[in-house]
């Protein structure tokens, strides 16, 4: 079965950094698009970043673009989401999700892990 | 981007009652509209893509309707296991995928 296993999070100081992970299995992880999505305390889902199925395309919101780097180890099965310079405002549960591709030409998200706990806080 | 508009933002309901979520988008986005349920310390999950598509596995009193700018999620008789967060997400304007504020529905 399709698995999405986060990992990474914690406490961490503004301005420092931090490297999630999103292991994958149960599927050809190297056919799917992946994402990163968050949700700060309380708050709504935020879209966060994209790669593509072969890494050869990455896109940011513009919240977290030029401090977040999106990345994937195919060989491995592995997400990762790098995040520098952190804000309080990133404090957030982050979640990466799988992208299903439709006959239709439509996509959605269709497996997401269980989520992170990052907290930035001084 | 493409701005979603979710209304209400919180509804009280009872068991068996009919329920409906609307959508609405600042742009024409066809039919790339989705819909995802959230429990409480849980991750989303998704019950409709392609505005009207359902998930295979989720119950047949979710319905989606809806196109171009307009869209409803349409629970047909709330069940106990209905009360959740649900958020509409559009996909037209990629990647630029944006979520609506969501819809809270809570027990009468």
């Amino acid at each position: 079965q399709v698995q999405l296993v986060e990992s990474g999070g914690g406490v961490v100081q503004p301005g420092r950094s931090l490297r999630l992970s999103c292991a994958a299995s149960g599927f050809t992880f190297s056919s799917h698009g992946m994402h990163w999505v968050r949700q700060a305390p309380g708050k709504g889902l935020e879209w966060v970043a994209v790669i593509w199925h072969d890494g050869g395309n990455e896109y940011y919101a513009d919240s977290v673009k030029g401090r977040f780097t999106i990345s994937r180890d195919n060989s491995k099965n592995t997400l990762y989401l790098q995040m520098n310079s952190l804000r309080a405002e990133d404090t957030a549960v982050y979640y990466c999700a799988r992208e299903e591709e439709t006959v239709a030409g439509t996509d959605y998200f269709g497996y997401w892990g269980q989520g992170t706990l990052v907290t930035v806080s001084s | 981007d493409i701005q979603t508009t979710q209304s209400p933002s919180s509804l009280s309901a009872s068991v068996g009652d009919r329920v409906i979520i609307t959508c609405r988008t600042s742009q024409n986005i066809n039919n790339y509209l989705n819909w995802y349920q959230q429990k409480p310390g849980k991750a989303p999950k998704v019950l409709i893509y392609g505005a009207s598509t359902l998930q295979t596995g989720v119950p047949s009193r979710f319905s989606g309707s809806g196109s171009g700018t307009d869209f409803t999620l349409t629970i047909s008789s709330l069940q106990p296991e209905d009360f959740a967060v649900y958020y509409c997400q559009q996909t037209y304007r990629t990647p630029r995928w944006t979520f609506g504020q969501g819809t809270k529905v809570e027990i009468k």
